[in-house]
């Protein structure tokens, strides 16, 4: 079945770092991608759609500015997280659709810790 | 936009129970609804899903049931095991939208 792959799948930084988290489509190609944030024992917030060769739709309340996204292809999404500070640590999880018909499948997330 | 929401927060049931998380949905427009587990520390998985143009979809021991007209959509899981304890999470699809939208999860524990 579909794959969505993302790394790393944790990472531990010091304040002020840019972190960068990749996503993959593994067997199927994705022109939409999604970035979700999850809080401890809370559901997922989308953060922004992420569209192929153009750019992010974000959702109301998500700073365009701290996080990047780029879609180069149609089998790759990357969030840079800018100068990252103790706030922005959280769970980010991926997800891509393999066609407009079903639901996305969803990366394991990357667990992000800022000191 | 879409509110979907989830009902219980929390399940706890014996191994070999039923179990059955709700979720009901406000915009008519919306024509498809994934259900996800989540263990911990991973992400989503897709287990099962329905469209708006059938009222029961089953998959061995998972079922999911859709009822349009009180737009509500119900998971179903029989004979119960420990390994199906985790979070589980409806969605909702706008038609011809590709956005989705989630409840805020049932965490289910099966007890054995």
């Amino acid at each position: 079945g579909a794959v969505v792959s993302q790394h790393p799948s944790w990472v531990i930084c010091k304040s002020g770092t840019s972190v960068k988290i990749e996503c993959r489509s593994l067997d199927f190609q994705a022109t939409t991608m999604f970035w979700y944030r999850q809080f401890p024992k809370q559901s997922l917030m989308l953060m922004a759609t992420s569209n192929e060769g153009s750019k992010a739709t974000y959702e109301q309340g998500v700073e365009k500015d701290k996080f990047l996204i780029n879609h180069a292809s149609l089998t790759l999404s990357t969030l840079t997280v800018t100068s990252a500070h103790p706030e922005d640590s959280s769970f980010y999880i991926c997800s891509a659709s393999e066609s407009g018909n079903t639901g996305p499948h969803f990366g394991d997330g990357t667990r992000l810790s800022i000191l | 936009g879409e509110n979907v929401e989830q009902h219980p927060s929390t399940l706890s049931v014996q191994e070999g129970d039923s179990a059955v998380i709700k979720c009901t949905y406000s915009d008519s427009a919306s024509n498809y609804f994934p259900w996800y587990k989540q263990e911990l520390g991973k992400g989503p998985q897709l287990i099962i899903d329905i469209r708006s143009n059938v009222g029961e979809k089953k998959d061995q021991r998972i079922a999911v049931t859709l009822n349009k007209t009180a737009k509500h959509f119900s998971l179903h899981i029989t004979e119960t095991q420990p390994e199906d304890s985790a979070v589980y999470f409806c969605a909702a699809r706008l038609y011809n939208f590709n956005k989705f939208y989630f409840g805020s999860g049932t965490k289910l524990n099966v007890k054995p």
